[in-house]
């Protein structure tokens, strides 16, 4: 089993659409996560932090269940533009520079 | 600010013949990376540099794969001989002491080998 898990989709959503991401982590003690976005042939750049208390970045909502070792990633109104891969990545506890990608999700916005 | 360079950004070699992927951090960042991604998977981490030191080569299959950060700024990823498996995207990343979770990644180096 990968330490970070998540659906690859294809998600194929019209524009305007609401799409919500899923990823699970395996390690519990992990401290930190994040979201990275890929776009084709390009390099992952970060896109949010999550934080344990659910965070906003305009349309986008990041939100961090400990409990039950899941991050979720909305993305509200979605834009031609967000088509992309959205990486789920964990900051592995005790080694801070360590960050686990999972292998993401494809999203695909149609007009 | 120049982000992270890497070179070349394309290389094809047939099998059993060696490879070298050379990177350039941005200034300042003490921690270099050099991840692998395969087609439709995400980057898996090779090796990670703090300052000089390699802290992380866990996952480095040194039969074949090296790496080094002399000076503790470039770096050079090198494979010897190379395998057809080894076909795959070489991205490198930097990161800056205290903020642990922004990667700064180069645009990657493609290689395929025939």
């Amino acid at each position: 089993r990968k330490e970070v898990e998540q659906d690859p989709g294809p998600f194929n959503v019209p524009e305007g659409a609401t799409v919500a991401f899923n990823c699970t982590y395996s390690n519990s003690a992990s401290q930190s996560f994040f979201w990275y976005r890929q776009d084709c042939r390009k390099e992952p750049k970060l896109l949010m932090s999550v934080y344990s208390s659910g965070n906003e970045d305009g349309r986008f909502t990041a939100q961090l269940n400990r409990a039950s070792q899941y991050i979720s990633l909305l993305i509200r109104d979605s834009k031609l533009s967000d088509s992309a891969t959205y990486l789920c990545v964990v900051n592995r506890a005790g080694n801070t520079g360590k960050l686990i990608f999972g292998q993401g999700t494809t999203l695909q916005v149609k007009p | 600010e120049a982000g992270v360079v890497q070179s070349p950004r394309y290389k094809i070699i047939e099998k059993k013949q060696p490879v070298a992927f050379w990177c350039n951090p941005i200034s300042g960042h003490n921690t270099l990376y050099w991840y692998l991604q395969n087609l439709g998977q995400g980057p898996e981490l090779l090796i990670r540099y703090e300052n000089e030191e390699a802290v992380d080569d866990s996952q480095l299959p040194k039969d074949r794969f090296s790496a080094e950060r002399l000076k503790g700024v470039d770096s050079t990823l090198k494979i010897q001989p190379a395998e057809l498996g080894d076909s795959a995207v070489y991205l490198c990343a930097s990161r800056q002491e205290g903020n642990t979770g922004e990667l700064f990644f180069g645009e990657g180096s493609r290689l395929t080998v025939l």
